[in-house]
């Protein structure tokens, strides 16, 4: 079984649209995060939730919000997408804040 | 957050030891050094970390200088799964390891 799991693995929509992305991690974990990697492959932390409440905001657009139904599930939905929006987003999920992060494989997403 | 420093990318022969390097010359006196690498097309997967002594665990070793300035990722027998982009990343004791900066990290190929 995959341990952190997101769909879609692709993602191709027009700008304006609305679109979201799940995940679900199968390990138990208390902590969950979604991260972005822009075209020159940096990664950078945008929201964590711990136990369902959102615990980092990193400074992104207010068209992001992340929903966690439970500890084991958060999404990302996006409003109005934008051509900036393009990139690959990863959720992951660690035992704990400060806990080793499991990584899912990935959402490519391309705003066209 | 204290910045590392990595070479853009590395080479090496199947079956070879591979040392990959980082300095991280402001690091602090709490700050754990952490090492994930990310393969072509996956989310970024946990490899080692340690504080102060020099570490081992099944993938890799991680030989920290005596003054914390750099550290070493050692990976003993290089296979062709090995290539990936390294990471070296700084983590201050008690902070939480979502918030920190990936960088652009090193690209180990790895030659059959």
């Amino acid at each position: 079984d995959t341990a952190v799991s997101q769909t879609p693995k692709y993602l191709v929509t027009q700008m304006g649209n609305d679109k979201s992305i799940k995940c679900e991690q199968n390990l138990g974990h208390d902590t969950m995060y979604w991260y972005k990697q822009d075209s020159k492959k940096f990664l950078k932390i945008m929201f964590s939730y711990n136990n369902k409440e959102l615990i980092i905001n990193e400074t992104v657009p207010n068209r992001f919000s992340p929903k966690s139904p439970d500890k084991a599930h958060l999404n990302l939905h996006i409003n109005s997408l934008e051509l900036g929006d393009s990139a690959v987003y990863f959720c992951a999920s660690s035992q704990e804040l400060r806990g080793k992060l499991f990584f899912g494989s990935g959402t490519q997403l391309s705003v066209l | 957050d204290a910045k590392t420093t990595q070479p853009n990318s590395m080479e090496s022969n199947e079956e070879e030891p591979v040392h990959l390097p980082c300095n991280h010359s402001t690091i602090s006196g709490t700050d754990y050094i952490h090492w994930y690498r990310q393969l072509p097309s996956q989310g970024p997967e946990y490899v080692i970390h340690g504080l102060t002594s020099n570490v081992n665990n099944r993938m890799a070793s991680l030989a920290i200088a005596e003054d914390r300035k750099s550290s070493t990722l050692i990976l003993h027998r290089a296979t062709l799964r090995d290539a990936a982009v390294y990471y070296c990343i700084l983590s201050p004791r008690g902070s939480t390891l979502g918030r920190l900066y990936f960088g652009r990290g090193t690209q180990l190929t790895v030659w059959p």
